[in-house]
């Protein structure tokens, strides 16, 4: 598609529950970043990946979160026995270029997945 | 004190009006800056770059000020199809994680 596809579009777990979201990015875009955005806040960095490669996942809040992006395109978030805590919205976001190379290249998002934990 | 601070409104103006917000960042070596817009329940697009000689694009004036750390935007002749939340990103500056504000809510009445 010709922009940055998340699914699912809403998600409703039980507490305890796994659950795995996916961002299809943009063909060709290098660089993958995900997010976790509470109600009335801006987005906060959770993970970047350069290609296959995760440099950065200094945001993730917990070792119950877990992104992969094995052939450099597709992405998953996981997230192992969900808290209450975890509800937000999850945005992707993908830019072309190696984005430690040139942080002045804007990203395109993703409509987000809507996470619920019951 | 948050990496990047804006006021989070809500702003509340009439048509025609002209507004303007303004974003603080606390790393003086950023390098990279951004409004983006975001409505309700939707994801963020970007709206405009912020270059250091400030750029127009319509209606929309971004500029830069390093001395005092924040970047501004002003909108001319508001419509009520402005009405969104927007946040301002800074990128750079010994590390390359995008750093988004809070957004500032912006409403445009009839």
């Amino acid at each position: 598609g010709a922009g940055v596809s998340q699914s699912p579009r809403y998600k409703v777990a039980k507490r305890g529950q796994d659950v795995a979201l996916r961002c299809d990015p943009i063909s060709g875009h290098v660089s993958l970043f995900w997010y976790q955005q509470a109600l009335g806040q801006g987005p906060e960095f959770l993970t970047y990946f350069q290609n296959e490669a995760q440099l950065d996942k200094s945001g993730l809040p917990s070792d119950r979160f877990f992104a992969e992006r094995p052939e450099g395109s597709v992405s998953t978030l996981k997230i192992q026995r969900t808290q209450q805590e975890d509800s937000a919205v999850y945005l992707c976001a993908s830019s072309l270029g190696a984005h430690f190379m040139d942080s002045n290249q804007p990203q395109h998002f993703g409509d987000g997945t809507r996470l619920s934990i019951l | 004190r948050k990496e990047v601070e804006q006021d989070p409104g809500p702003f509340n103006v009439p048509e025609g009006a002209t507004v303007a917000f303004n974003c603080t960042y606390s790393n003086s070596a950023s390098q990279s800056f951004f409004w983006y817009r975001q409505d309700c329940r939707k994801e963020p697009k970007l709206l405009m770059s912020v270059y250091s000689s400030g750029n127009e694009d319509g209606r929309f004036t971004a500029q830069l000020n390093r001395a005092s750390q924040y970047i501004s935007l002003l909108i001319r002749d508001s419509k009520l199809s402005d009405s969104a939340t927007y946040l301002c990103v800074v990128n750079g500056g010994g590390s390359y994680i995008p750093t988004f504000g809070r957004g500032t809510s912006l409403i445009v009445h009839p």
